[in-house]
């Protein structure tokens, strides 16, 4: 059973666009929500997180969406770049039980036209 | 500072052999985690150390995988016997001891697996 369900798969944007990417989540006990992006043969590398005490957070170019309610979350990448091609990862951790650990979502593989 | 280091980079071997995958974190993080990356699907955590205790191993799929952390230091992850299902890419992260933040969490660049 994934517990963070992460859409789309895969994501071609033109440079300049902006790209979107959702995650939804089941266990109420996560509290902190953050983004990892990974680039071909490197780790993934923390980009930008959200606690649910607040609903939108902007780092740059970078800005997550949180819906409490809903369960979802998202990440919005303003004016897209090449270099911003790469693999992204919504994950999800909470501080007691199996929410200790990082639960990740499939990924989503982001490649942005020149 | 140097970054979590893993190695071997990629390892293919043949079902029914062993294999060790080390993983060395960033010096003074007490805690290691190794996860794996299946077939193009989510990251999942296989367990976690605090120094050379295992604090939280309930990702660990089979008795066929063995962690140990020596000293508190560099880790390894033994498979024994590899099976085909077991390929993907095994990553290591570290983080300090109390990292409520996630902002010290790094991982390494991983380990290819492919069981053949």
């Amino acid at each position: 059973q994934q517990q963070v369900k992460q859409s789309p798969q895969s994501l071609i944007v033109q440079k300049g666009g902006i790209s979107i990417i959702n995650c939804a989540y089941e266990n109420t006990a996560f509290d902190y929500f953050p983004w990892y992006q990974q680039f071909p043969g490197k780790g993934p590398a923390l980009l930008i997180a959200i606690r649910p005490d607040v609903s939108e957070k902007k780092e740059g170019r970078f800005t997550i969406s949180f819906n409490k309610s809903a369960k979802q979350f998202s990440l919005h990448i303003m004016d897209s770049q090449p270099g911003d091609s790469a693999t992204y990862f919504c994950a999800a951790r909470g501080t007691s039980g199996s929410a200790r650990q990082l639960t990740f979502g499939s990924g989503t593989q982001l490649t942005v036209l020149p | 500072e140097a970054g979590v280091t893993q190695f071997p980079s990629h390892s293919v071997i043949e079902k029914g052999q062993t294999v060790t995958l080390r993983c060395d974190p960033i010096s003074g993080h007490d805690n290691l985690y190794w996860y794996r990356r299946v077939m193009g699907k989510e990251i999942k955590f296989l367990l976690h150390f605090v120094k050379e205790s295992k604090q939280d191993e309930s990702g660990m799929p089979n008795n066929r995988f063995l962690a140990e952390r020596t000293g508190g230091t560099y880790s390894t992850l033994k498979v024994q016997p590899a099976e085909l299902e077991d390929s993907g890419v095994y990553f290591c992260a570290s983080s300090p001891f109390r990292d409520r933040s996630n902002y010290g969490y790094t991982f390494g660049s991983g380990t290819r697996l492919t069981v053949v």
